[in-house]
């Protein structure tokens, strides 16, 4: 069965960076699309930022745009988000989601998620 | 960006009962509509897909309606285990979540 887990999480200070690193297993990473998900302590669900199978397309999150960089290694079977200039309001678990069926709407798989914590 | 729209925020019902969700997008998402589900402390769980479809191992009793601006997700019979939060998500224009309805026992 598909298996995501993320790691990198942790304490830093504004404008700051961090990079956060999801790791596949049970499946063909290189055959999915993929997608970083977020949630703020007591909040709803934030989409961050999604990345195409072969790496040719990438979007993101206004909120996000300019200071996170996704990226994958399909020989890895691995999927990172460089995150740099952190503010407060990023603080939050941080999700990898896999794409599901190509062309279908929804993340069939998730990791545990990773905490990230901005505070000076 | 695509705004959706949840509601109720709280819905409180008994077990046995239905539940009804709705969802509501700011301009047309076609069919590209999931619903999720998400207890404390989980991650969400896919429930279903392009609106209407149900995710892999998800019970009969959940089922999704709806196409372009206004979705339904409805619990047939509620089980004890289906008190959570549930979000809607569309993917027509980039990816956004509702804000998310809270299923409570009543």
């Amino acid at each position: 069965e598909a298996q995501l887990v993320e790691s990198g999480g942790g304490l830093v200070q504004p404008g700051g960076s961090l990079r956060l690193s999801c790791a596949a297993s049970g499946f063909t990473f290189s055959s999915y699309s993929m997608n970083w998900v977020r949630q703020a302590p007591g909040k709803g669900l934030e989409w961050v930022s999604y990345i195409s199978s072969s790496s040719s397309t990438i979007y993101y999150a206004d909120s996000v745009k300019g200071r996170f960089t996704i990226s994958r290694d399909n020989a890895k079977n691995s999927l990172y988000l460089q995150m740099n200039s952190l503010r407060d309001e990023d603080t939050a678990v941080y999700y990898c989601a896999r794409d599901g069926i190509v062309g279908a709407t929804g993340f069939d798989y998730w990791g545990q998620g990773t905490l990230v914590t901005v505070s000076s | 960006e695509i705004v959706l729209t949840q509601s109720p925020a709280t819905l409180s019902l008994s077990p046995g009962e239905r539940a009804t969700l709705s969802c509501r997008a700011s301009q047309s998402v076609s069919s590209y509509l999931a619903w999720y589900q998400q207890k404390p402390g989980q991650a969400p769980r896919l429930l279903i897909y392009d609106a209407s479809n149900r995710a892999t191992g998800i019970p009969a009793r959940f089922s999704g309606s709806g196409s372009g601006t206004d979705f339904t997700l409805t619990i047939s019979s509620l089980e004890p285990e289906d008190f959570a939060v549930y979000y809607c998500q569309q993917r027509s224009n980039l990816i956004t979540f509702g804000q998310g309805t809270r299923l409570e026992i009543k």
